[in-house]
This record gives structure tokens, sequence and C-alpha cells, in this order.
């Protein structure tokens, strides 16, 4: 079956510009994550959907990042006034449920480059 | 909070040899582990995981983790390395005082092969 699709999967913007990144979770998955891998800062978590609501934000690196998900499928990273530092590969994970120990599954990811 | 500590940013073995990577989580509370693959601008990959059943896991590809609690420690070993397994392995804990799982990644261990 179909994984977890993530488009783009690359990404050139300059300087200043808003970009918006999507996500497809696996059919079914209620859970869905978003990660940020970058060379300073390895993978880190920004922010987590239960069905379409975000109860923790708290991950996202500033106002300038934000995420919705509709209809309990797919997702939209945003991120606004684009710097260089957040130049990474954005990615994109769902899981059947928020359990602990539940396999997450990931995407492969949205290279964005900022010029 | 969580951590992981991969002790190695990189391991070079031979075809043929035992691979080694070794992981120390530290964790207020019985954990849940995982082990992840990154191929080269692919995807993670989860290899395998450990949930609070059986201390030794057996993943895909031919590789086991066993869970010391003593130790703290959730090494990745194969008893015999295959060109194909020249990757990077990410060391992941559960974080779940949030409220929903948080992975929370080591920093990661490039595996080179040499024939």
């Amino acid at each position: 079956g179909a994984g977890v699709s993530q488009s783009p999967s690359n990404k050139v913007t300059e300087k200043g510009k808003d970009v918006e990144l999507r996500c497809d979770p696996i059919s079914g998955h209620t859970a869905l994550y978003w990660y940020r891998q970058s060379l300073g800062q390895g993978l880190e978590f920004l922010i987590y959907f239960q069905g379409n609501s975000a109860p923790d934000k708290s991950g996202l690196p500033s106002d300038r990042f934000s995420a919705e998900r509709t209809g309990g499928s797919v997702s939209t990273l945003t991120i606004q006034r684009t710097q260089q530092e957040d130049s990474a590969v954005y990615l994109c994970a769902s899981s059947f449920r928020d359990w602990a120990g539940n396999e997450q599954f990931f995407g492969p990811g949205t290279r964005l480059t900022v010029l | 909070a969580q951590s992981v500590t991969q002790l190695d940013s990189h391991v070079s073995v031979s075809e043929g040899t035992p691979v080694l990577l070794r992981c120390n989580y530290s964790s207020s509370y019985s954990p849940s582990l995982f082990w992840y693959v990154q191929h080269p601008n692919k995807g993670l990959q989860l290899l395998l995981k450990y949930t609070s059943a059986a201390t030794l896991v057996k993943g895909i590809n031919g590789f086991e983790a066993e869970f010391k609690k003593s130790e703290t420690s959730f090494h990745l070993t194969k008893p015999s390395a295959h060109m194909s397994d020249a990757a990077e392995y990410f060391c992941v804990v559960s974080e779940m005082n949030t409220g929903f799982q948080k992975l929370v990644f080591g920093t990661g261990t490039r595996l080179l092969v040499s024939p």
C-alpha cells in the first residue's frame, strides 16, 4: 500500500518568501507528526496532530512556522518570511494511533533551500 | 526529559564482519526505544523497536538489539555486514510526558562498509 508522501521533494526559495510543504499520511492514520532534519540541529520534533487538532505547538521554532491538518488527512506546514536558517529537510510521519511504542512511518521529506 | 546518546558518529567495517552501533539512553521511566535507518536520499525506515517485552529484539535485515536496563543501553548489532547496510542509523527514545509520543533522536551513526 501507499506510504507517507510529501511534496515538493525539493524547494528552493529566496529569503523572505513564504513556502508551503505538504504531507499525505497513510490512510487511516490518525496521528501525524512533523520533524526537521538539519546539519546543525539533527532531527528535531516540530508539531503533532491528533485528527485535525495540534495539542502541542511548542516544537515550532518561531511564530513564522504554522501547520494545519484538514479532514484528518493532509497536513500543510507553512513557513513565512523564510530565513537561511530554515534550510533543512522537513519530514512528516504518521501513526495508526498515538500510543507509546507505535511505529511512526516517515515520508521521504522535503528538502528546503533558502538562498 | 528523555534523551539518547550515540557513542560513535562513524563506524567502519568490512563486508562480512560484525556490526556494533552503540546507544545509551536516559529515561525516568521504562522507555520505548527504536532504531531507524536512513539510506542516502531516502526516508527513515524502522529497523526494530523495544516496548518492554523481550529484551532481545530482532529486526529486519538481520539486525538485533538488546535492552539492558542496568547499563541503560540499547546497542544495535548484526553478525555479518553487507554492502547494502551502509547508511545512517538513528537510536530513538519515545517521550510520552507531553501527552503524546514524541520521538527524540540521537545524533546518528554513519555506517561505512568496505569490500
